[in-house]
């Protein structure tokens, strides 16, 4: 079937500090995927994106590369700030006329000053 | 980005009384509604999805009878919980895309956090 895997959290980094969340996915066909940030009290906002092998999505200093041989797509930040702590998402959109997002457990970020 | 408001964003209840949860797209037209659920330390369950003017389509496992979803509106759906029992008690998440402007991009509510007492 299809699904997604992340890394458990909490992730506690120091700021300034390299930041990778680990995901993987299974999927049928070509999926899009997502990753999605959701900060204290909000609701789920898209970080970035990458609809097809070899795209790299990019936002606010994260970064990611959709890795079909691996089926990997993880999150990364060269230095994190207090401000991103969150808890962030990773989720495939299966392609067709579907528009059904699968989500990842999602992975707690906390940044310490 | 597009803005998705819920209402309420908690509610206590007690068991066996009906709660109402208002999903709606303040500055777009939302073609399809999604209904998520997600329990602590779970990822979001997607329930049902819900085209306006049309009847939602519920996810494998989920009581249609139980969960009622009407979206008649192109900016408002709601999510009907029947008779409500502890074990119904979660966050219900609701998402929002006009499918005919923006292909694959949802927009996400801040949730509802239910408690059934």
């Amino acid at each position: 079937g299809n699904s997604v895997t992340q890394m458990e959290g909490p992730v506690t980094l120091s700021e300034e500090a390299f930041l990778t969340i680990n995901c993987t996915y299974t999927a049928t066909g070509y999926p899009s995927l997502f990753w999605y940030v959701q900060y204290p009290g909000e609701g789920l906002q898209l970080l970035l994106k990458a609809t097809k092998a070899d795209d790299k999505g990019s936002n606010k200093g994260f970064e990611a590369t959709y890795r079909k041989e691996t089926t990997s797509f993880h999150l990364e930040k060269g230095s994190v700030q207090v401000s991103d702590s969150a808890v962030y998402f990773c989720a495939l959109l299966l392609g067709g006329a579907t528009n059904k997002l699968i989500f990842g457990t999602g992975t707690l970020l906390a940044v310490q000053p | 980005g597009a803005v998705v408001s819920q209402h309420p964003s908690w509610v206590i209840c007690k068991s066996g009384t009906s709660v109402k949860i208002e999903c709606r797209s303040l500055d777009f037209q939302a073609t399809t509604m999604f209904w998520y659920r997600q329990f602590p330390k779970q990822s979001l369950m997607l329930m049902a999805t819900s085209n306006e003017g049309s009847k939602a389509t519920y996810e494998q496992g989920v009581e249609k009878d139980k969960f009622l979803i009407n979206h008649a509106s192109l900016t408002l759906s709601t999510l009907t919980v029947t008779s409500a029992h502890p074990e119904d008690s979660s966050f219900y998440i609701c998402s929002a895309g006009d499918y005919l402007s923006s292909y694959n991009e949802q927009f996400f509510g801040p949730g509802t956090r239910l408690t059934v007492l």
